[in-house]
């Protein structure tokens, strides 16, 4: 097993487009995260996944952002109209179980730079 | 509300002395609590973890907190710095009381370690 992997790792893009990231989680693991990380904070939740139930978004989760985790393996995270404020590190973790008290294993990421 | 209290954006210290990393919590549950690590161009790292058993946690490279509630704190130690601990370090709370373990992280400490 590899760990966390997302695509790409780094996205730069125009103002108003849409761009698309992939996170696959290590194998076997039921639950996955996105966070998202601007410059000199600490990551920030988005949204979670249990298998391919979407079960809590964040209220920075506008309605420009959609994930999704079809057949409960790998994740999207999907911005539309892109916008400045967006630029950011997007970060993907993968847990086994539904305790609080599991690791969260976390991606490289995938720095996104909008213009 | 849960949430973490870093209380040094930045620390210096010099090879072979002790480090001390200082982090806050409030929490309306028993929480849990983890000190994650991040080097530059690599994914977040778990260093230990706190969840309700031994107040006195022991992590990877030589790393230890202690959870003290009449305090709310959890700070971070260790007693002899090493040149490869300088990274960025996170303090992390997750909401107990059956609530989703989503993570709630502290704005960061940056450790610098001079030769």
């Amino acid at each position: 097993d590899t760990g966390v992997s997302q695509d790409p790792r780094h996205k730069i893009t125009k103002r108003g487009q849409n761009v698309t990231f992939r996170c696959d989680p290590i194998s076997e693991h039921n639950r996955l995260y996105w966070y998202r990380q601007t410059l000199g904070q600490g990551p920030e939740f988005l949204t979670y996944f249990q298998n391919e139930a979407q079960l809590e978004k964040s209220r920075l989760l506008s309605d420009r952002f959609s994930a999704e985790r079809p057949k409960g393996s790998f994740s999207t995270l999907e911005i539309q109209r892109t916008e400045q404020g967006d630029s950011a590190m997007y970060l993907c973790a993968s847990s086994q179980g539904t305790s609080g008290h599991n690791e969260q294993f976390f991606g490289p990421g995938t720095r996104l730079t909008v213009l | 509300a849960q949430s973490v209290t870093q209380l040094d954006s930045h620390v210096s210290v010099s090879e072979g002395t002790p480090v001390l990393l200082r982090c806050n919590y409030s929490s309306s549950y028993s929480p849990s609590l983890f000190w994650y690590v991040q080097h530059p161009n690599k994914g977040l790292q778990l260093l230990l973890k706190y969840t309700s058993a031994a107040t006195l946690v022991k992590g990877i490279n030589g790393f230890e907190a202690e959870f003290k509630k009449s305090e709310t704190s959890f700070h971070l130690t260790k007693p002899s710095a090493h040149m490869s601990d300088a990274a960025e370090y996170f303090c992390v709370v997750t909401p107990g009381g059956g609530a989703t373990n989503k993570l709630i992280f502290g704005t960061g400490t940056l450790l610098a370690v001079q030769p």
